[in-house]
């Protein structure tokens, strides 16, 4: 079964400090995996898409390593802003299947 | 580009009653449109997919005869929930496929979510 396995479920930062979110994977056969960005009420939007062969791709002060491999994948966010403060959402997909993590809420505070 | 709007943003109706959500495309040509409902603090959960001019597939577990879906153009697709009861209120989001972009790296765009509420 495929499935994809986020990690804090939520966390709390301080305005300016950064972090980092995790992602496991069991999706197979691998086309991609996307983090997407999801503010309360509205759609994901796209942050980074890496395919097998990449490892790291950033996207302003977000940043997104894949290690196919051991099949994970960590999404930094440098230097948080209040506007960071959302749900982020690691999809994984096979062929043109998208599986969808959980999310990891993130809460950034003055 | 690659816009994706969604009507009604928000919508109330009461028990048994249909409602009818867009999904379209603004700036681009989707072949596929995919839609997704969304549980408080849940990931989106595919529905169904929808393709131009054929009939939807359906995820297992989703009533086709309750979720009609439409994708009648390259831009436009719908969800018409009938005989709505209060278990099917959810945000329910679409997202579309560029149909320029080939290949299995495509990149998918998400509509803005409809909040349906139904009393």
């Amino acid at each position: 079964k495929n499935q994809v396995e986020q990690s804090p479920q939520s966390l709390i930062i301080l305005e300016g400090k950064n972090c980092t979110l995790q992602c496991n994977y069991t999706v197979s056969p691998f086309s991609n995996l996307r983090w997407y960005k999801q503010d309360t009420g509205r759609g994901p939007v796209s942050l980074t898409i890496m395919t097998f062969s990449e490892n790291t791709k950033s996207n302003g002060r977000y940043t997104a390593t894949l290690d196919a491999d051991t099949k994970q994948s960590s999404l930094h966010i440098t230097a948080s802003q209040l506007s960071d403060s959302a749900s982020y959402i690691c999809v994984v997909s096979a062929y043109y299947k998208l599986s969808f993590g959980a999310g990891t809420t993130v809460t950034v505070r003055a | 580009g690659a816009v994706v709007s969604q009507h009604p943003s928000w919508v109330i109706c009461k028990s048994g009653t249909s409602v009818k959500i867009e999904c379209r495309s603004l700036d681009f040509q989707a072949t596929t449109m995919f839609w997704y409902r969304q549980f408080p603090k849940q990931s989106l959960m595919l529905m169904a997919t929808s393709n131009e001019g054929s009939k939807a597939t359906y995820e297992q577990g989703v009533e086709k005869d309750k979720f009609l879906i439409n994708h009648a153009s390259l831009t436009l697709s719908t969800l018409t929930v009938t005989s709505a009861h209060p278990e099917d209120s959810s945000f329910y989001i679409c997202s579309a496929r560029d149909r320029r972009l080939a290949g299995k790296n495509y990149e998918q765009y998400f509509g803005p979510g409809t909040r349906l509420t139904v009393t």
